[in-house]
C-alpha cells in the first residue's frame, strides 16, 4: 500500500464545474496536510493547507479533512482552463515537518 | 520577496562526474528541504535542515549524496560520483514553522541528467 494514494486521472471537467480531487493516506499520525498544484515542467506551488478536521475554504478552493478516515480532498469551484494541472496531496510524515507526496491527480478543465 | 532559488536549472553530466546543486531559501526560513522526482515517480523526500543542522536525512539514497547548509543560509547537494539512476529533478523547499505547522515553498528545481 502506498503512503499517499491519489487517482492519477486525468480528471476531465467542463469549465465552470466543480472539480473534486481525493486523497487517502496511511500514516495515522499525520497532522498537517497540503495541496500543491504543479503545472507541466514547473515546480509544486502550495495552494492549500489544512490541519483540523472539517472544511477550509480559500477563494474557489475548499479543502476537506477527515483524520478518522485518513482522507483529504480538494474541491475547486467554477473550474477554469487555467486550473488544468497536476494536483499533489502531501501529508506530513509522522507528525513531523517532512512531506510525503502522492503521485498526483491530473486535472483537465475543458472550455 | 524573493522565493526559493535553485542553481543551476539544468545540468547534464557524465556518469562518474561530480555535480553540486545549490539552493537559496526564502530569507528567514529556518527549514530547508531537498526532494527529488525521478521520471514517472512521486516526489521523494531526501533530507531536512533546521538552520544548519540536519534534522532528518533518512531519504538520502546512499553515501554518494552529501548535503550541507552553511551557516543556516544556502544549501548545497553534491552527488559524487554521479550514476545514471541519479537523473531526475531535484527540488529544494523552504519553510517557516508557526506553532507545529510548517508550510513549504518550492524552488523551480534543478533537472539533472546523467549520461
Amino acid at each position: 500500500q502506498k503512503e499517499v494514494e491519489q487517482n492519477s486521472g486525468p480528471l476531465s471537467v467542463p469549465e465552470g464545474a466543480i472539480a473534486s480531487l481525493n486523497c487517502t493516506y496511511s500514516d495515522r499520525v499525520s497532522q498537517s496536510f497540503f495541496w500543491y498544484r504543479q503545472y507541466s515542467g514547473k515546480s509544486p506551488e502550495l495552494i492549500m493547507s489544512i490541519y483540523s478536521n472539517g472544511d477550509k475554504e480559500d477563494g474557489r478552493f475548499t479543502a476537506q479533512l477527515n483524520k478518522a478516515s485518513q482522507y483529504v480532498s480538494l474541491l475547486i469551484r467554477d473550474s477554469q482552463p487555467s486550473d488544468s494541472a497536476t494536483y499533489l496531496c502531501a501529508p506530513d510524515s509522522g507528525g513531523y515537518n517532512k512531506l510525503i507526496f502522492g503521485a498526483g491527480t491530473r486535472l483537465a478543465v475543458h472550455p | 520577496e524573493a522565493g526559493v532559488t535553485q542553481f543551476p536549472s539544468h545540468s547534464v553530466i557524465e556518469k562518474g562526474q561530480t555535480v553540486t546543486l545549490r539552493c537559496d531559501p526564502i530569507s528567514g526560513h529556518d527549514n530547508l528541504y531537498w526532494y527529488r522526482r525521478v521520471m514517472g515517480k512521486e516526489i521523494k523526500f531526501l533530507l531536512h535542515f533546521v538552520k544548519e543542522s540536519k534534522q532528518d536525512e533518512s531519504g538520502m539514497p546512499n553515501n554518494r549524496f552529501l548535503a550541507e547548509r552553511t551557516g543556516g543560509t544556502y544549501s548545497t547537494l553534491k552527488v559524487q560520483p554521479a550514476e545514471l539512476e541519479d537523473s531526475g529533478v531535484y527540488f529544494c523547499a523552504s519553510g517557516h514553522t508557526v506553532g507545529q505547522n510548517t508550510e513549504a515553498f518550492f524552488g523551480q528545481g534543478t533537472r539533472l541528467t546523467v549520461v
